[in-house]
């Protein structure tokens, strides 16, 4: 089955920092970029910005640049996103998905991580 | 960045009702526009690529259409598990971006 599992919920102070995970299975990782999605509470879609599992390239959504990092390890087929210092407004469920080229649509999807940064 | 305004932000509408919802991109994107569904505590799922390609498995009460700036999201007759939030998301220029997302309810 092709599928992309997200690391479980968390629940951080601000200031601390954190990495969360989405591993692929069942197709060829290194072959489709990585997409990370922001979804605030009772909110609509953000994209991000996105990774190459292949080579680690990155883009980044201005909105989001400075502030997370992603990062990939293609020997388990894994990327990250990554904070070094989490704010109250990083509260959010978190997407990875998909990106295939050929529909140039986000096709595959993760069940999400939500993040709950409150001191 | 582009803006990408969907319309309306709510709906209510009946099983059986034709429904459309609009995205309208702030310039042109020529066919990069898909559209996706999110039900409740879920992620969203491709229902269309490409402004009116369906994605496999995707009930064909479900369209699209439109290009350049002007695009649509037709559901001919709506069913009960259609009821959820649709919302649209352009890839032709980076960063890519999303509508705001139109909530189909229960009439």
């Amino acid at each position: 089955e092709v599928q992309l599992v997200q690391s479980g919920a968390e629940v951080k102070k601000p200031g601390e920092s954190l990495r969360i995970s989405c591993q692929g299975s069942g197709f060829s990782f290194s072959s489709f970029w990585i997409n990370w999605v922001r979804q605030m509470p009772g909110k609509g879609l953000e994209w991000m910005g996105r990774i190459d599992p292949s080579d680690s390239d990155t883009n980044y959504s201005p909105s989001f640049r400075g502030h997370v990092t992603f990062s990939a390890d293609r020997s388990i087929s894994s990327v990250y996103l990554q904070w070094s210092s989490l704010k109250a407004s990083d509260t959010a469920m978190y997407y990875c998905s998909r990106h295939e080229v050929r529909m140039d649509a986000f096709d595959i999807w993760g069940q999400g991580t939500m993040v709950i940064v409150s001191s | 960045d582009i803006q990408m305004t969907q319309s309306p932000s709510s709906l209510s509408a009946s099983v059986g009702d034709r429904v459309t919802i609009t995205c309208r991109a702030s310039q042109y994107i020529s066919t990069y526009l898909n559209w996706y569904q999110q039900k409740p505590g879920k992620a969203p799922k491709l229902l269309i690529y490409g402004v009116s390609t369906l994605q496999s498995g995707v009930p064909s009460r479900f369209s699209g259409s439109g290009s350049g700036t002007d695009f649509t999201l037709t559901i001919s007759s709506l069913q009960p598990e259609d009821f959820a939030t649709y919302c649209c998301l352009q890839t032709y220029i980076i960063p890519w971006t999303f509508g705001q997302g139109t909530k189909v309810e229960i009439k």
